[in-house]
């Protein structure tokens, strides 16, 4: 079964500054997807960005980019130019490539606090 | 709003009462996911639909609960017999069919608390 693991409960960084966010996960498949979402206080979890386990350019979505290292079995999440709206719970989050197997296994989550 | 949308968003009940939460799906997704989220965990998966079909049972899903997708369109969640570990939150997502990577679009979910 696969594991995901995110070791920091907690996390802050300054308006306008950068903070990486880790994500460790243990599988043995070659082939699936990692996921960073994103969950608000009292709102639905949306998608930050994600990553094919099969491509090895890092993904980037305007301020939020991964760096991806699959020997290694990590995913962490680099958000620049932190802004007040960053503030949330992010969640990493594992899903195979098998086709039917459909589910996301997550992590425990990372409250991120944005100082203004 | 074309979202997923969860009904109702907070229920309160009895220890041994039935509660039933609704999900309605984006019109075009065909895939219908329900995961629980305790508070500071991840979500964990329930099960999923593909259609009306109910393709995967997760372990958590005990007898009591059950879920239906009657015609591939909305979906309910019953949980019979609540007990005070039923507490959480209930998320309902929903994806279009066509690769495991295909984004997943989650609800803002129906909190229940057993008393």
């Amino acid at each position: 079964a696969q594991t995901v693991t995110q070791s920091q409960p907690e996390m802050s960084v300054q308006e306008a500054e950068t903070v990486t966010l880790s994500c460790t996960y243990d599988t043995s498949e070659s082939d699936y997807y990692l996921f960073w979402y994103k969950q608000p206080p009292s709102r639905q979890m949306i998608l930050v960005i994600r990553q094919e386990a099969y491509k090895q350019q890092n993904a980037t979505e305007n301020r939020f980019s991964v760096n991806f290292q699959k020997a290694a079995k990590s995913f962490s999440l680099k958000i620049s130019d932190s802004q007040l709206g960053d503030a949330a719970m992010y969640f990493c989050a594992y899903r195979s490539a098998d086709f039917g197997n459909e589910k996301l296994t997550f992590g425990t989550g990372t409250r991120l606090t944005i100082i203004p | 709003d074309t979202g997923v949308s969860q009904d109702p968003r907070h229920k309160i009940t009895k220890r041994g009462q039935n509660v039933t939460f609704r999900c309605d799906p984006i019109s075009e997704h065909n895939r219908l996911y329900w995961y629980r989220q305790t508070l500071g965990q991840g979500p964990e998966f329930l099960t999923y639909f593909q259609n009306e079909a109910q393709l995967e049972k997760s372990r958590l899903l005990s007898d009591r609960f059950s879920a239906e997708r009657p015609k591939g369109s909305f979906s309910t969640l019953e949980i019979q017999r609540t007990e005070q570990g039923d507490s959480a939150m209930y998320l309902c997502a929903s994806s279009t069919q066509g690769g495991s990577g295909n984004t997943i679009y989650f609800g803002e979910g129906s909190w229940l608390t057993v008393v």
